[in-house]
């Protein structure tokens, strides 16, 4: 059964708290990205990866973290630095041989409410 | 970061009807794509059209792309009740930069 998997699907924490979000795949796709969406809006790029121990950050890497130690795991940490961090997060992998400009496949999203 | 914004926002059709979705851009771009996203759920990939391709086809789907107006649209025929999704625009630009996705249009297919 392959594809992206992401857990939690629901995460509730603490003003203050740090908090990591899993994103799993078994594509063998190269690249994987981090979005987030807020209710009735598009997507944003937090954070990309292109290859194992290289990412670079997006257009909302701020109060962000990630890390890429292994070609199928690219996790999340929303830090207390981000100041808004009630949304619903998105992870994607594409593997084609376009890219990152190729098709992304995405997982079923986590959705995190700071209270 | 260039987007592309889809029009209109928010659509609602009555089952068997056709639904059309527009998205325009910026600046020249290496692909378009389109893709789906039901509520709460991740986004699904529908189709992929490259700057040289004018129409595709895909089912009840048809994405055109006219590049000299920046635009391209996105066609269901026969809609079904089971359309109705948010659908989003995603650009992919020359070199080695990531897809940026639009706002997308919301559309709701009434039985």
């Amino acid at each position: 059964d392959g594809g992206i998997t992401q857990s939690p699907k629901y995460l509730f924490r603490k003003e203050g708290q740090n908090v990591t979000l899993s994103c799993e795949q078994n594509l063998n796709h190269d690249a994987m990205y981090w979005y987030r969406q807020d209710p009735g809006q598009g997507l944003r790029l937090i954070y990309y990866s292109q290859i194992v121990n290289d990412f670079q950050k997006g257009d909302i890497a701020e109060g962000y973290s990630v890390s890429r130690e292994k070609k199928e795991s690219f996790p999340l940490t929303v830090t207390s630095a981000q100041k808004n961090p009630t949304a619903f997060y998105l992870c994607a992998s594409s593997g084609g041989l376009s890219g990152i400009t190729d098709t992304q496949y995405f997982g079923p999203g986590t959705r995190l409410t700071v209270l | 970061s260039q987007q592309g914004e889809e029009d209109p926002q928010a659509l609602s059709i009555q089952e068997g009807e056709n639904a059309t979705m527009n998205c325009s851009y910026k600046t020249s771009i290496n692909n378009l794509q389109w893709y789906r996203q039901n509520s709460g759920r991740g986004l699904v990939h529908l189709i992929l059209i490259r700057s040289n391709e004018r129409e595709k086809h895909s089912g009840r789907l048809r994405v055109t792309l006219d590049t000299s107006k920046k635009s391209s649209s996105l066609l269901i025929t026969a809609s079904r009740a089971a359309d109705t999704a948010s659908y989003f625009c995603a650009t992919a630009t020359s070199g080695n930069t990531p897809l940026v996705f639009g706002k997308g249009t919301r559309l709701s297919v009434i039985a």
